[in-house]
């Protein structure tokens, strides 16, 4: 059974520090792995996704970066947070375009 | 690029009565069509889906009915339960590239 675990679990951070969020999906090769944002309450966004190992597309900038170092592996990072950058962070990842991606269990991030 | 319509921000409905909502897409490309459930706090649990070669699909209480003509689609939940309660999204995919794209969500509250 395909399996998808994010890490941390939740942060608390301070304006300007750095960020690294990760996702690892197991049971699919080659998956196609998402990145969302949802503010409290809020709407999803996506921010990036990825077909393969290295290559990762962004949908909206919001001063992070993405990169896809192995295939089941997906990291979400930035160099200084911004108290915008608040919110829970959704990876998702499944394997055809036909097929409902499956969350992970999501980072509750807390910027102050 | 596509975009989803989530009608309804907030439905509330009596245990036990039925509770629908309405989505619509712009791309006629679309052809898969995920509804996900997300409860207060935790991520996104996918419950059923709809692909494009077929107009109605069933499972348990959960009915998802496509209109490709009027570029629609909808979420039946019968004999409503307090546990129904949650947000729900709806989204679209296109076969061609890999993308899903997620409605605004749909805040729906059964009142025992």
């Amino acid at each position: 059974a395909q399996t998808i675990h994010q890490w941390p679990v939740a942060e608390i951070k301070a304006v300007g520090s750095p960020l690294s969020l990760g996702c690892t999906i197991k049971g699919k090769s080659s998956p196609n792995l998402y990145w969302y944002w949802q503010a409290t309450g809020g709407t999803l966004q996506q921010l990036f996704y990825s077909i393969t190992v290295g290559q990762v597309e962004s949908v909206v900038q919001l001063n992070l970066s993405a990169s896809r170092p192995k295939d089941d592996q997906f990291i979400l990072s930035t160099e200084k947070l911004l108290l915008s950058h608040s919110g829970f962070y959704l990876c998702a990842g499944g394997q055809y375009n036909n097929q409902a991606p499956l969350f992970g269990e999501g980072t509750r991030l807390s910027v102050l | 690029g596509e975009k989803v319509e989530q009608h309804e921000s907030t439905l509330s409905v009596r245990e036990g009565d039925s509770a629908v909502i309405n989505c619509t897409y712009t791309d006629t490309a679309s052809s898969y069509f995920p509804w996900y459930k997300q409860e207060a706090g935790k991520s996104l649990h996918f419950v059923i889906d709809i692909r494009s070669n077929v107009d109605r699909k069933q499972s348990q209480r959960l009915i998802v009915l496509l209109d490709k003509k009027a570029k629609r689609f909808s979420l039946h939940i019968t004999a409503t339960q307090p546990e129904d309660s949650a947000i729900y999204f709806c989204a679209a995919s296109i076969n061609s590239n890999n993308r899903i794209f997620f409605g605004d969500g749909t805040q729906l509250v059964v009142k025992p």
